[in-house]
């Protein structure tokens, strides 16, 4: 089955930088990578996703990139603000005619610094 | 709409009782998905569902559990008997495959088995 890796596990940033998060996937067959963000006792909220035919999305601050060979895709949030403290997930889905479940990255763990 | 709903939001039981958690997915989704979070093992799919008919259950961990989608509009995840180490936060998410790959999470269901 598919197994999703994602770092760091912890990412501390001063307000106003960039913080980057990466993951990689092992099935070559996953087609859709989403990106969630959970804050403390909420439930996971998607905040950008991206499919095998494109190589990178944007939206406002947020961006990924997706390298179909190297199995690896990547968040980036640039000029980060407190309310950008959360964990973000990482997942993959299988490919098929329909949806399927999503495996999910262990998560990390963003601080912003003030 | 109201997203999704899931009841309890919380749920406290003794080992060796059953359990029952419930969901009414977004009206007209067709797919439905159960999802386990613990520190341990973060975000992990139990079963999905595709116009009712469970597709996936490799998830599920034992016997003790079951799940059941009876109509469009509500499914329900049963363990029993429960144990200890079943304590999580369960998660049920649905989406339209029409309108993209988006799974919508509800609130969850924090379950403490004691």
């Amino acid at each position: 089955g598919e197994n999703v890796e994602q770092h760091p596990s912890t990412l501390s940033v001063q307000e106003g930088d960039s913080a980057v998060i990466k993951c990689t996937y092992s099935d070559s067959a996953s087609n859709y990578f989403p990106w969630y963000k959970q804050e403390l006792g909420k439930r996971p909220q998607l905040i950008i996703d991206i499919r095998s035919n494109v190589g990178e999305k944007k939206d406002q601050r947020i961006a990924v990139t997706l390298n179909k060979t190297a199995k690896h895709f990547s968040l980036h949030i640039t000029e980060t603000q407190p309310e950008d403290s959360a964990v973000y997930f990482c997942a993959a889905m299988g490919s098929g005619g329909g949806a399927d479940g999503l495996t999910f990255g262990k998560g990390t763990h963003l601080i912003i610094q003030p | 709409d109201a997203g999704v709903i899931q009841s309890p939001r919380h749920e406290v039981t003794e080992m060796g009782q059953e359990v029952t958690l419930r969901c009414k997915p977004i009206s007209g989704h067709d797919y439905l998905f159960w999802y386990r979070q613990t520190m341990m093992r973060g975000l992990e799919l139990l079963i999905y569902f595709n116009n009712n008919v469970p597709i996936d259950d490799s998830g599920m961990p034992e016997d003790r559990f079951s799940a059941k989608m009876p109509n469009a509009s509500f499914s329900t995840l049963k363990i029993q008997p429960s144990e200890p180490r079943d304590s999580a936060v369960y998660f049920c998410a649905s989406s339209f495959v029409h309108e993209g790959y988006e799974q919508f999470f509800g609130p969850g269901t924090r379950l403490t088995v004691l």
